[in-house]
């Protein structure tokens, strides 16, 4: 079974700081897909990047990196010049094949900003 | 498009009682997703629909979970008799297939049982 397992069960950063957040699985597939969704006070899930497996290049989105690691099987999250809006928990999913498939979630990080 | 809408955001019952939460994917997803949110437990997948076919259910917790998708548009998990270890935030999600599997997540429910 996969597992997602993120070892940070909370974080703080500066505003305007770069914070990383730790994220590794365990899977024996080869064709998968990694997610990071942050989880504000509104409890509303979002999505933030997305990284298909099969391909070498981290993901970005914005201000949101990925560094993926296949051999590894780690898949941080970076988030640069870090914003107030940004304190939320953030969860690390994974999800197999292209398409619809059930998310296996890590038990989440939570970011708080120091202003 | 409204995003995946679930309703309803907030329910307050007593112990014993029957609830049922609803939910309506966005237009043309074709996968349906249940799942629960505790401190203890994290998100949790209850159970996923395909073209309205139950695909997994096996997260779900017991008996007395049961849920529906009688047609696309529309599904409902129901708790009967529900108890306080039932308490939790219940989130609806949906995709379409093919498109990298990327789940729409919607407000989900708080319920608290008594």
């Amino acid at each position: 079974a996969q597992t997602v397992t993120q070892s940070q069960p909370e974080m703080s950063v500066q505003e305007a700081e770069t914070v990383t957040l730790s994220c590794t699985y365990d899977t024996s597939e080869s064709d998968y897909y990694l997610f990071w969704y942050k989880q504000p006070p509104s409890r509303q899930m979002i999505l933030v990047i997305r990284q298909e497996a099969y391909k070498q290049q981290n993901a970005t989105e914005n201000r949101f990196s990925v560094n993926f690691q296949k051999a590894a099987k780690s898949f941080s999250l970076k988030i640069s010049d870090s914003q107030l809006g940004d304190a939320a928990m953030y969860f690390c999913a994974y999800g197999l094949g292209s398409s619809g498939d059930k998310l296996t979630f890590g038990t989440g990080t939570r970011l708080a900003v120091r202003p | 498009d409204a995003g995946v809408i679930q309703s309803p955001r907030h329910e307050v019952t007593e112990m014993g009682q029957e609830v049922t939460l609803r939910c309506k994917p966005i237009s043309g997803h074709d996968y349906l997703f249940w799942y629960r949110q505790t401190m203890m437990r994290g998100l949790e997948l209850l159970i996923y629909f395909n073209n309205n076919v139950p695909i997994d259910d096996s997260g779900m917790p017991e008996d007395r979970f049961s849920a529906k998708m009688p047609n696309a548009s529309f599904s409902t998990l129901k708790i009967q008799p529900s108890e306080p270890r039932d308490s939790a935030v219940y989130f609806c999600a949906s995709n379409k297939g093919g498109t990298h599997n990327e789940q729409f997540f919607g407000p989900g429910t708080r319920l608290t049982v008594l």
